[in-house]
């Protein structure tokens, strides 16, 4: 089943203790993507990657870190986090095709808590 | 600079009346336009799009979309609702061909259909 997996769905933790949380789609995308989605304010990306070694920033990518070492796998790191960072997290993947369509497939979500 | 706006945060419809998710957008090119929901505890789910040709998109689960360009708006629509069509909706514009880096959400509107 093609799918967007991420990891963990639901944390809690607190301030300053470093946490990643794993993206991995099986479609043998290139891009992937990760936003957060914050009540009233819709969803707002954090980082892209358009392929292997290639990311760059999104529109609110302050206090986020990503990597993408291989295809598959597009981890998103909080190296310091501070409450603002509570949101819920979504993975995104898609095509070359589909990213030029702006049709993408979502994971299911991260709910982060940061006391 | 592209937008979208969706003015309703909630929308509650009767089971098997019609229902309408507004969205109007703002772009200096030609709109890319997108639909997506969201069920409880899930990701985002792509519906359809508007990228040219006629006004009216069909897309899943019976919803259709109608594209007007001097009102720069971009509505969801359905015949009959369903209480399972109960979920967040998300309009999304990209301005012209690009990535779906590019893509732009609205805030959200919350459809209640009641049996």
């Amino acid at each position: 089943e093609a799918q967007v997996t991420q990891n963990p769905r639901y944390l809690i933790t607190v301030t300053g203790k470093k946490l990643t949380v794993t993206c991995s789609q099986n479609m043998n995308h290139e891009y992937m993507s990760w936003y957060r989605q914050d009540p009233g304010l819709g969803l707002r990306q954090i980082y892209y990657s358009m392929n292997v070694e290639v990311t760059d920033k999104g529109d609110v990518p302050e206090g986020y870190k990503v990597s993408r070492k291989e295809k598959r796998n597009f981890p998103l790191i909080l190296e310091s986090p501070s409450p603002n960072q509570t949101s819920l997290y979504f993975c995104a993947s898609s095509s070359r095709q589909g990213a030029n369509t702006g049709e993408l497939f979502f994971g299911e979500g991260s709910r982060l808590t940061v006391l | 600079a592209q937008s979208v706006a969706q003015p309703e945060d909630q929308v509650n419809v009767a089971e098997g009346n019609p229902l309408t998710v507004k969205c109007t957008y703002s772009v200096s090119g030609n709109p890319y336009l997108f639909w997506y929901v969201q069920y409880p505890n899930r990701g985002l789910q792509f519906l359809l799009k508007y990228i040219t040709g006629d006004n009216l998109v069909k897309g899943s689960y019976g919803f259709e979309a109608e594209f007007n360009k001097s009102q720069t708006s971009f509505h969801l629509k359905k015949p009959s609702a369903l209480v399972s069509d109960s979920a967040l909706y998300f309009c999304a514009v990209r301005d012209g061909p690009g990535s779906a880096r590019q893509l732009t959400f609205g805030s959200g509107t919350q459809l209640t259909v009641l049996p």
